[in-house]
């Protein structure tokens, strides 16, 4: 079992739709709980994160972290075409070795 | 106040010939991660460094690859007598000693390497 999977996709939506981005992972030792944004030929960006359990916002985009059932989950509201992009999870346990996600490629459409 | 710097940007070689991979981290960072990533393929992690240590090349394939982070200068992956599976993008990042702050980590542009 890969200790963090993601459906890669390709998930497309309208302009304007409620995107959900999911990641299970089997590691119960991870704390931090990252987001990254990659753009089609660029280097990933941090886009946010949580600590533990929980659900943090920023923005048009949620962050929530169910530690019981080791599930995360992003969520973008009002999502834009500039929102197209590749969306990896990234858990760790405080040390430096960070485990990426497939990611998940979203497409907005106008 | 510059981010991860990765040159060059784009990098052809020809089987069996050397490449070398630079990255200078983000200033106030002395910790760089080397990543690889195969088109819609996500980041595989191969080697994590301080200056003048490996800390981490578990996810370095055991020939041909080194990595190193001198005192001076920047990041360099080398990669020797290349081969048409190398054909990929690397991307470095880098971050905080472990311990500071959330572990979160800035990536550079990456340079995609071609094999022909």
């Amino acid at each position: 079992q890969k200790e963090v999977e993601q459906d890669p996709g390709p998930l497309s939506v309208p302009e304007g739709a409620i995107v959900s981005l999911n990641c299970t992972y089997s590691n119960s030792a991870f704390q931090y709980f990252m987001w990254y944004r990659q753009y089609s030929r660029k280097g990933p960006e941090l886009l946010m994160y949580t600590y533990s359990s929980g659900n943090k916002e920023d923005g048009r985009f949620t962050a929530q972290v169910d530690k019981s059932s080791k599930y995360i989950s992003l969520f973008i509201r009002d999502s834009q075409p500039s929102d197209s992009a590749t969306y990896l999870c990234a858990p760790h346990t405080g040390g430096f070795k960070t485990i990426f996600g497939a990611g998940t490629r979203l497409f907005v459409k106008a | 106040n510059a981010g991860v710097m990765q040159n060059p940007r784009h990098l052809v070689r020809r089987r069996g010939q050397e490449a070398r991979l630079r990255c200078s981290p983000m200033k106030g960072h002395s910790h760089v991660y080397w990543y690889r990533q195969l088109p819609e393929e996500g980041l595989k992690f191969m080697v994590y460094l301080q200056k003048e240590n490996i800390i981490d090349e578990s996810g370095m394939p055991k020939e041909r690859f080194s990595a190193e982070f001198p005192k001076e200068g920047p990041s360099i992956l080398r990669i020797q007598q290349v081969v048409r599976g190398d054909s990929a993008a690397y991307f470095c990042a880098s971050s905080l000693p472990q311990g500071a702050g959330s572990g979160e980590q800035y990536f550079g542009p990456g340079t995609r390497l071609t094999v022909t």
